[in-house]
């Protein structure tokens, strides 16, 4: 098992610029969330699907993000326009059911 | 609505201490308990879990919680600190049920002093 698999690990961008992340959830996994961790606000959760579709999103800061998990292997987070204020580390994480939550490496995104 | 609340950011204890790491909670149901760690630039790991029955529950790497309602507490707990542990450390609360949406508390961070 690979575990959950985020990609980049870091993504430097210029403010105004696009920003996408993307999860690999584990298989058979029928929970994904997108966790921001800051040292500010610590972990907060963004939004999070259950069997591809969305469920909460009410953490989404503003309309400049959005989410999508097309099929039950793939998600992406998507930042449009990106400020300096989205520097954080972006977690993904799976579950199945009631089970713990499996945690990628992260993604640590700078907007400069 | 839940929440979980650590007080202070860090902890510090030599090598061989006792570790304690406090975690209260608020929950208007029965909660499902966690507790987390965090190596630097990793993702989080769970060490333990309480979800219904024993009360003291055991994890991985010698650590153990106790669920105390009365008190709303779930205190991480280890006899003998190993500068391995190092690292931050989570408590998160959650619904019992299928819904495993978790609230994470603002997390500890535990300093090992050889």
């Amino acid at each position: 098992d690979a575990g959950v698999i985020q990609s980049p690990r870091h993504e430097v961008t210029e403010m105004g610029q696009e920003v996408t992340l993307r999860c690999k959830p584990i298989s058979g996994h029928d929970y994904l969330f997108w966790y921001r961790q800051t040292m500010m606000r610590g972990l907060e959760l963004l939004i999070y699907f259950n069997n591809n579709v969305p469920i909460d999103d009410s953490g989404m800061p503003e309309d400049r993000f959005s989410a999508k998990m097309p099929n039950a292997s793939f998600s992406t987070l998507k930042i449009q326009p990106s400020e300096p204020r989205d520097s954080a580390v972006y977690f993904c994480a799976s579950s199945l059911s009631a089970s713990p939550l499996h945690f990628g490496n992260g993604t640590r995104l700078t907007v400069t | 609505a839940q929440s979980v609340t650590q007080l202070g950011s860090h902890v510090s204890v030599s090598e061989g201490a006792l570790v304690l790491l406090r975690c209260n909670y608020s929950s208007s149901v029965p909660p499902y308990l966690f507790w987390y760690v965090q190596y630097p630039n990793q993702g989080l790991q769970l060490l333990l879990k309480y979800t219904t029955g024993a009360t003291l529950v055991k994890g991985i790497n010698g650590f153990e919680a106790e669920f105390k309602k009365s008190e709303t507490s779930f205190h991480l707990t280890k006899p003998s600190a190993h500068m391995s542990d190092a690292a931050e450390y989570f408590c998160a609360v959650s619904g019992s049920g299928a819904n495993s949406k978790l609230t994470f508390g603002k997390g500890i961070t535990l300093s090992v002093r050889p």
